[in-house]
């Protein structure tokens, strides 16, 4: 099947520092990435949707200044999260299609800001 | 809009014994329907999908019947594995590429050997 690798897997940073969490589609091109938060227990909540080559879109209540996603390329979405603060440690993932309605998941990316 | 329920959980069974889980859905249209797991500390996997009314999906030794009738895609196995404990979430989507999922809640299982 289709495999999407997330970078790094897990991280610790500072407050008020930022983080760059990297998505690939290594073996298929995804004009469409999206990136999802987890919270302990709880389901999947979509953040933002990221479309090679134009600005994302953001989920309600989702800051797109405090959340920087980019899609520069067919293989490659990058979340930054600017300016971290603890409430922002979460668990987040990325997922990615392969030419149809199914989507594949990163093994997700934890963060820890202290 | 549409929306996915999952039953709740969290569901512990013994090894061996049958599973379900049951899914049921709202949605316009027709939706293709998903079940994806998730190990601990892990992303989701995908476990199997179908596409349109009728179709079973099926990996692993799970199946999932596609209900349009009943607007259900309840997860079954017949026989449970410890390595099965884990987090089961049932989803839906549009048929197009790059349609968002919509998610259930999850629902954890543990089985005990």
């Amino acid at each position: 099947g289709a495999v999407v690798s997330q970078h790094p897997s897990r991280v610790i940073c500072k407050s008020g520092t930022s983080v760059k969490i990297e998505c690939r589609s290594l073996d298929f091109q995804a004009t469409t990435m999206f990136w999802y938060r987890q919270f302990p227990k709880q389901s999947l909540m979509l953040m933002a949707t990221s479309n090679e080559g134009s600005k994302a879109t953001y989920e309600q209540g989702v800051e797109k200044d405090k959340f920087l996603i980019n899609h520069a390329s067919l293989t490659l979405s990058t979340l930054t999260v600017t300016s971290a603060h603890p409430e922002d440690s979460s668990f987040y993932i990325c997922s990615g299609g392969a030419g149809d309605e199914t989507q594949y998941f990163g093994p997700g990316t934890r963060l820890l800001v202290l | 809009g549409n929306s996915v329920t999952q039953m709740e959980g969290p569901v512990t069974l013994s090894e061996e014994a049958f599973l379900t889980i049951n899914c049921t859905y709202t949605a316009t249209g027709y939706p293709s329907l998903f079940w994806y797991v998730q190990y601990p500390g892990e992303g989701l996997q995908l476990l199997l999908k179908a596409t349109k009314a009728d179709d079973k999906g099926s990996n692993k030794g799970f199946e999932a019947t596609y209900r349009k009738e009943t607007t259900s895609f309840h997860l079954e196995k017949g026989s449970v594995q410890v390595s099965d404990s884990a987090v089961y979430f049932c989803a839906l989507s549009g048929v197009s590429y790059g349609s968002r999922l919509t998610f259930g809640e999850g629902t954890q299982l543990t089985v005990n050997p």
